[in-house]
């Protein structure tokens, strides 16, 4: 099974502020790695798909790159909305693996 | 507008057994694979298992922590996903999500979600 470590847990930061989470993957997955936003008591909304494929109607500000086995998901301005969890999970071969979450939190 | 709505979580005691259900709307159902992924209380998602469309065959695939326990299976004629869940242990306690899967050139995802619905397994 491939395997999806995502760094880093947890994060403090502030409106405005541009923030980068790195998913890494056990073997290499081409661009097969999917991004999700969960906010506290909800369900989870794809943000990114195919490595850097922005969603229909996610904000511009959200960004996606990398392939093989390391990624990232770029805020490039943090918006209240924007406090929450992200999940990278690979969408190539089952198991889907998730990563563990990144905890995004407000300073 | 598409919908999934779970139904059929609650309080189960280990060792026994619960069928979740998820009732989809506002698409063509029958063409579209469905899965299912579970979230502990305080944890991250985990991947239990998908199905495929009748057109891919309507296999099957699950994560191992799972397999041989549930099974997944769907009414496509009632646009309906089902999750059985036997032999329950303490630690598949989660809110379970049911999710439609979407292709896009060979990259799958899961672009709409149910509610979610709470499973207890406690004595």
């Amino acid at each position: 099974d491939i395997q999806m470590t995502q760094s880093p847990s947890s994060l403090s930061a502030s409106v405005g502020d541009r923030v980068t989470i790195t998913c890494r993957a056990s073997q290499s997955i081409s661009r097969f790695l999917n991004w999700y936003q969960q906010k506290p008591g909800k369900a989870p909304e794809l943000l990114i798909y195919a490595a850097s494929t922005l969603r229909s109607g996610v904000p511009s500000r959200f960004s996606g790159g990398g392939s093989g086995a390391v990624f990232t998901l770029t805020i490039s301005s943090l918006q209240p909305d924007d406090f929450a969890s992200y999940y990278c999970q690979e969408s190539l071969t089952s198991p889907y693996t998730f990563g563990q979450g990144t905890k995004l939190e407000i300073k | 507008e598409v919908q999934l709505v779970e139904s059929g979580g609650g309080l189960v005691q280990p060792g026994r057994s619960l069928r979740l259900s998820c009732r989809a709307s506002g698409f063509n159902f029958r063409d579209y694979a469905m899965s299912w992924v579970r979230q502990a209380p305080g944890k991250g998602l985990e991947w239990v298992g998908f199905i495929r469309s009748q057109a891919y065959g309507g296999t099957t695939e699950y994560a191992a922590s799972v397999k041989g326990r549930f099974t997944i299976s769907r009414d496509d004629s009632e646009s309906i996903a089902y999750l059985q869940m036997n032999s329950l242990k303490s630690e598949d306690t989660a809110v379970y999500y049911c999710t439609s899967e979407y292709d896009s050139g060979g990259y799958y995802y899961n672009d709409d979600w149910g509610q979610g619905t709470l499973v207890t397994v406690s004595s």
